[in-house]
């Protein structure tokens, strides 16, 4: 049974920090790996999506790499701003999404 | 307004009542997806259609939920005899297959309070 974890649960951080979020999975049998975002009381942005024969993708400050046979991934935020502070969720992609719980990052002014 | 829409956004009940939610994937979009989300957890996966046949449901679908997408295009999400452990945030999503990597899109979720 896939389980994905995510450390850690909760991240706060002065603006212009660069960051990493860890995300890690039992079973590397997967299709891709995806970054979401997710505001409070909201739902789900997808930020960035992995395919298994991927190491890595970039978008903006973002960039998330894929190391399949360790079962981990990363997601390194650059120069924090406090409109990222948000709930980063992982998931991996086997048939369905199996998500992470979730780290919740604060960037303070 | 192009991305998922789900009605009601809250929804507030008393336990034992029945509650059904909506959802309105993107058009295009041929495969439709609940998951549900407490508080400081990530969604867990209920049950995914594509068109109009179901064709995966969790185990944490109980014989209380039933979820329906009649013409492979809105979907409905229905709890019976509501229990205080159904409140949750009750989320949609929907993607376009192509294969094995696609991009869901998520809907803003309904909020339902059991008391």
């Amino acid at each position: 049974k896939q389980e994905v974890t995510q450390i850690p649960a909760a991240l706060s951080v002065p603006e212009g920090e660069n960051l990493v979020l860890n995300c890690s999975f039992t079973d590397s049998a997967i299709y891709n790996l995806q970054w979401f975002r997710q505001d409070p009381g909201k739902g789900l942005t997808s930020l960035l999506l992995i395919q298994s024969s991927q190491r890595e993708q970039t978008s903006g400050r973002l960039n998330a790499s894929l190391d399949k046979s360790s079962g981990r991934s990363t997601l390194y935020i650059a120069a924090s701003q406090p409109g990222d502070s948000a709930t980063y969720l992982c998931a991996v992609e086997g048939g369905k999404l199996i998500f992470g719980q979730g780290t919740e990052l604060s960037v303070k002014p | 307004d192009t991305g998922v829409s789900q009605d009601p956004r809250h929804k507030i009940t008393k336990r034992g009542q029945n509650v059904t939610f909506r959802c309105d994937p993107i058009s295009e979009h041929n495969r439709l997806y609940w998951y549900r989300q407490t508080l400081g957890q990530g969604p867990e996966f209920l049950t995914y259609f594509q068109n109009e046949a179901q064709l995966e449901k969790s185990r944490l679908l109980s014989d209380r939920f039933s979820a329906e997408r009649p013409k492979g295009s809105f979907s409905t999400l229905e709890i019976q005899r509501t229990e205080q452990g159904d409140s949750a945030m009750y989320l949609c999503a929907s993607s376009f297959s192509r294969g094995a990597n696609e991009k869901l899109f998520f809907g803003s979720g309904t909020q339902l309070s059991v008391l």
